[in-house]
């Protein structure tokens, strides 16, 4: 059974502090990983994709990706609280279906002014 | 500005009644996917098709069904729904090729009573 897990949270933080999210998966094949953000009744938008080892920066937003300890995880920096959503972190699923993407349960981030 | 839309956004029908949700991306995407969102089970693979003609059940496809007869519609149907099947779905596509990333509709919310 291909998993991604996740920290359901809620992950608190203050404003401007640096948020960490976290996420395992069990498929070593997958190769492309996904963050999503959802906000309450909303649906997800990606927010950043990362397909290589290393770190991904895009804005306030840091994806890092370790293979090796299939481990994937999103830093947003100064933490805004328009940031508080649910984050849905997502891999490929490799061999067979590989159009798929397995979600994680997402973990809830609120950031408090 | 291409886009994906879903429709109803909500709908509220009876136990035992064909329902059809519809799916339109006009991004030229070939693969399209449902999925249902409840608490506690995240998002689920209902069905998806990697183009037309082309459909494949996913891991809660129990009665459900879809078909593609273009690129770019993919309309869930239930064919007699049941209060299980309360839940909020969310249409999905992606281009063809290795990025595999989503982009997700506005969702349906269902309510079968």
């Amino acid at each position: 059974q291909k998993e991604v897990e996740q920290n359901s949270g809620p992950l608190s933080v203050p404003e401007g502090a640096i948020a960490s999210l976290n996420c395992t998966y069990s498929d070593r094949g997958s190769q492309s990983f996904f963050w999503y953000r959802q906000y309450s009744g909303k649906s997800p938008e990606l927010i950043m994709s990362i397909y290589s080892n290393g770190d991904k920066e895009d804005g306030r937003f840091t994806a890092q990706l370790n293979k090796a300890s299939q481990y994937v995880s999103l830093l947003i920096r100064d933490s805004q609280p328009s940031d508080s959503a649910t984050y849905l972190c997502a891999v490929n699923h490799y061999g067979g279906s590989q159009g798929n993407l397995i979600f994680g349960k997402g973990t809830k981030l609120s950031v408090k002014p | 500005d291409a886009e994906i839309t879903q429709s109803p956004r909500h709908k509220i029908t009876e136990t035992g009644r064909q329902v059809t949700l519809a799916c339109h991306q006009t991004w030229n995407h070939n693969n399209m996917f449902w999925y249902r969102q409840d608490l506690g089970h995240g998002l689920r693979l209902i069905h998806y098709s990697y183009g037309v003609q082309d459909t494949n059940k996913g891991e809660v496809s129990d009665g459900y069904s879809v078909s593609r007869s273009n690129t770019e519609d993919l309309p869930l149907t239930l064919e007699s729904a049941a209060s299980s099947q309360t839940s909020v779905y969310f249409c999905a596509s992606s281009p063809s090729g290795a990025s595999y990333e989503q982009y997700f509709g506005p969702g349906t919310r269902l309510t079968v009573t």
